[in-house]
């Protein structure tokens, strides 16, 4: 069965400074697909970025990329230069054939 | 622009109450899915459909059931609603071309709460 483990609840940041959120994942498939998703308060889960298990890069989408390390199943987004607009829930997500599987989130605020 | 809408945004139902969430796609997208979202939990697959009249159990389908008649709706539904259904319900969807680990595409969410 595939699982992700996301072991931040909730992080600080201050704007326009970095933040790295964490993602492990657990699957024996050797084909899936690694996803970021954002949640604002609005509550509409909006999808940021995309990386598939046998891409040699790791993903970029503007000021977030993903840290893509196979051997360690993980799967951390980086946020570059963050935004008050960032503040929000984050959920790491992995699929495999029809089922994408999320983790439990992490709560990021960015501070002014 | 894309959309996926579902009926209604807040609901309040008594206990044994039966629900039904209407959730439609506006993509022609093949593959619609159910989650739901608690604090602490993340989101978790009640039921998903990949074409029309098709339905599979996800992760947590106790309580529930689902249907699909046409492509664009996907209704779930809770026949006798028990007061541990309290949840935020989000509806998917996702275009079978993309293959297998294609993006989803969520509606604004559902906030069911039974008394």
């Amino acid at each position: 069965a595939q699982k992700i483990t996301q072991t931040q609840p909730g992080m600080f940041v201050q704007e326009k400074e970095a933040v790295t959120l964490d993602c492990t994942y657990d699957t024996s498939d050797p084909s899936y697909g690694l996803f970021w998703y954002k949640q604002p308060s609005s509550g509409e889960m909006i999808f940021l970025i995309y990386q598939g298990s046998y891409d040699q890069q790791n993903a970029t989408e503007g000021r977030y990329s993903l840290n893509f390390q196979k051997a360690r199943k993980s799967a951390n987004l980086v946020i570059s230069a963050s935004q008050l607009g960032d503040s929000a829930m984050y959920f790491c997500a992995i699929s495999r054939g029809f089922k994408t599987i999320f983790g439990a989130g992490t709560r990021l605020f960015v501070k002014a | 622009d894309v959309k996926v809408t579902q009926s209604s945004r807040y609901l309040v139902k008594r206990t044994g109450e039966k629900v039904f969430l209407e959730c439609v796609q506006d993509m022609d997208h093949e593959n619609m899915f159910w989650y739901r979202q608690d604090p602490g939990l993340g989101l978790r697959l009640i039921y998903f459909s990949y074409d029309v009249k098709m339905k599979e159990k996800g992760d947590i389908p106790e309580g529930y059931s689902v249907s699909r008649e046409k492509k664009e709706r996907f209704s779930l539904i809770l026949e006798s609603a028990s007061t541990n259904q309290t949840s935020m319900y989000l509806c998917a969807s996702r275009p079978q071309w993309e293959g297998l680990t294609g993006e989803l595409f969520f509606g604004e969410g559902s906030r069911l709460t039974v008394l």
